[in-house]
């Protein structure tokens, strides 16, 4: 079984740009975690969809944004890039929305804001 | 509010065992969870434990629940040079009907050989 897929690994931006990260779950994993990995505050959880809903969201501003796909894929948007942004940005799957079920993390997409 | 401590060094000699501990602070988690991070790379989960059990060990991980106490703690033996890494406990955390994960801060194993 193919692992969690995160897309792209590596991205530079301007400040004030936006950027969109793709994700594709395990297959069968129908919800979709985001994280945020900085040294200074660790790993922060954004938000998690299932079904297409966002179902639990972190304590971050409105400029970060996601969907969720029919085919469970996600995408997470971040608009009017500020340079605290730059971060590992993580996405986890897991086949259900309860505690029973596990995260499996993707190897993340790492963000530079210039 | 929720907050998840951790050490944030440990140096161990190879074949030695190493302990990396963990306090929590939500008394109502679930489950509780080690990742291992490699330079570059995202979260590997390593083990989880239910929060009803007391100890669960895997191979070469123990992991250690003292609920009262809300302290978690991670054994490894025989200690590898392989196992260099970042470890990181988390808990889950219900927010309304959702779950979701809180991290510490990670602790850097080192390896000696």
């Amino acid at each position: 079984k193919a692992g969690v897929t995160q897309t792209p690994r590596y991205l530079i931006k301007t400040r004030g740009q936006q950027v969109t990260l793709s994700c594709s779950p395990i297959s069968g994993h129908r919800s979709v975690s985001w994280y945020q990995q900085t040294p200074g505050q660790g790993l922060q959880f954004l938000f998690e969809y299932f079904s297409e809903t966002q179902r639990n969201k972190g304590n971050f501003p409105g400029r970060f944004s996601g969907r969720q796909f029919s085919n469970s894929r996600s995408e997470m948007n971040v608009s009017t890039l500020e340079l605290g942004d730059s971060a590992l940005y993580l996405c986890a799957s897991r086949e259900g929305h309860d505690g029973n079920y596990g995260y499996t993390f993707g190897s993340g997409t790492r963000l530079t804001v210039v | 509010g929720e907050d998840v401590e951790q050490s944030l060094f440990l140096s161990v000699r190879e074949g030695d065992s190493s302990v990396i501990n963990c306090t929590y602070t939500d008394s109502s988690s679930t489950y509780l969870y080690w990742y291992k991070q490699e330079p570059g790379a995202g979260l590997q989960l390593l083990t989880y434990i239910f929060s009803n059990m007391d100890m669960k060990q895997d191979q070469r991980l123990t992991v250690l629940l003292n609920k009262k106490d809300k302290h978690l703690s991670l054994r490894i033996a025989d200690t590898q040079t392989g196992d260099s890494a970042i470890y990181f406990c988390a808990e889950l955390i219900y927010g309304g009907s959702q779950g979701n994960l809180i991290f510490g801060k990670g602790t850097k194993l080192s390896v000696k050989p």
